[in-house]
């Protein structure tokens, strides 16, 4: 089946600085990508989705300039967490769309800002 | 590997029941959820379980049994607005979410 990454896995960073996180279609071209949050033992939180070569559509209550999200090709989207600040911690999760409406997802990536 | 498994399709009726089971093999285990996704949309959480036995929540219930690395998604009275896909996903050791390649319910009449 369709392969998702996300890179780093796993980050741990200082209060203040930025974020990149990485998502990549591996062997599809991703016309669609989403980016989720998950807080512990909560459910999977959509914060944006973004379409290649255009601007990324923010859910309510997300915070644009703070999570730069950037779909500049069919095989990768990245976020930014910007300033990242405790409360930032939490659990990122991609998904990306291809042709089919079947929606895989990354493994996700765990930050934690100090 | 790490490898969770449920099945491709399944039809069921309209008001009847239909139980969607997921089998998993994981480095660890912290937690099963089940999403929902309709088509064109993002998955919608169902329900979680982290301790073996029935978690009932309206019409759905979700099952666990970690010994036997075995979950399943029973859905009652169903509806024609249950047709979705129906996502079984394990968080491992590494708190990394394994997800399976989701289940299609169509629902007839």
């Amino acid at each position: 089946g369709a392969v998702v990454s996300q890179h780093p896995s796993w980050v741990i960073c200082k209060s203040g600085t930025s974020v990149k996180i990485e998502c990549r279609s591996l062997d599809f071209q991703a016309t669609t990508m989403f980016w989720y949050r998950q807080f512990p033992k909560q459910s999977l939180m959509l914060m944006a989705t973004s379409n290649e070569g255009s601007k990324a559509t923010y859910e309510q209550g997300v915070e644009k300039d703070k999570f730069l999200i950037n779909h500049a090709s069919l095989t990768l989207s990245t976020l930014t967490v910007t300033s990242a600040h405790p409360e930032d911690s939490s659990f990122y999760i991609c998904s990306a769309r291809g042709a089919v409406e079947t929606q895989y997802f990354g493994p996700g990536t765990r930050l934690l800002v100090l | 590997g790490q490898n969770i498994d449920q099945p491709t399709e399944m039809t069921a009726t309209e008001g009847a029941i239909v139980q969607i089971n997921c089998t998993y093999q994981t480095s660890g285990f912290n937690g099963l959820f089940w999403y929902q996704q309709h088509a064109g949309e993002a998955p919608t959480f169902l329900s979680y379980n982290v301790l073996d036995g029935l978690e009932e929540k309206g019409r759905f219930s979700s099952f666990l049994s970690r010994s036997k690395g075995y979950s399943y998604l029973l859905l009652k009275e169903l509806q024609m607005k249950d047709s979705a896909s129906y996502l079984c996903a394990v968080r491992d050791s590494n708190y990394q979410l394994i997800w399976g390649a989701g289940t299609k319910l169509i629902i007839k009449p």
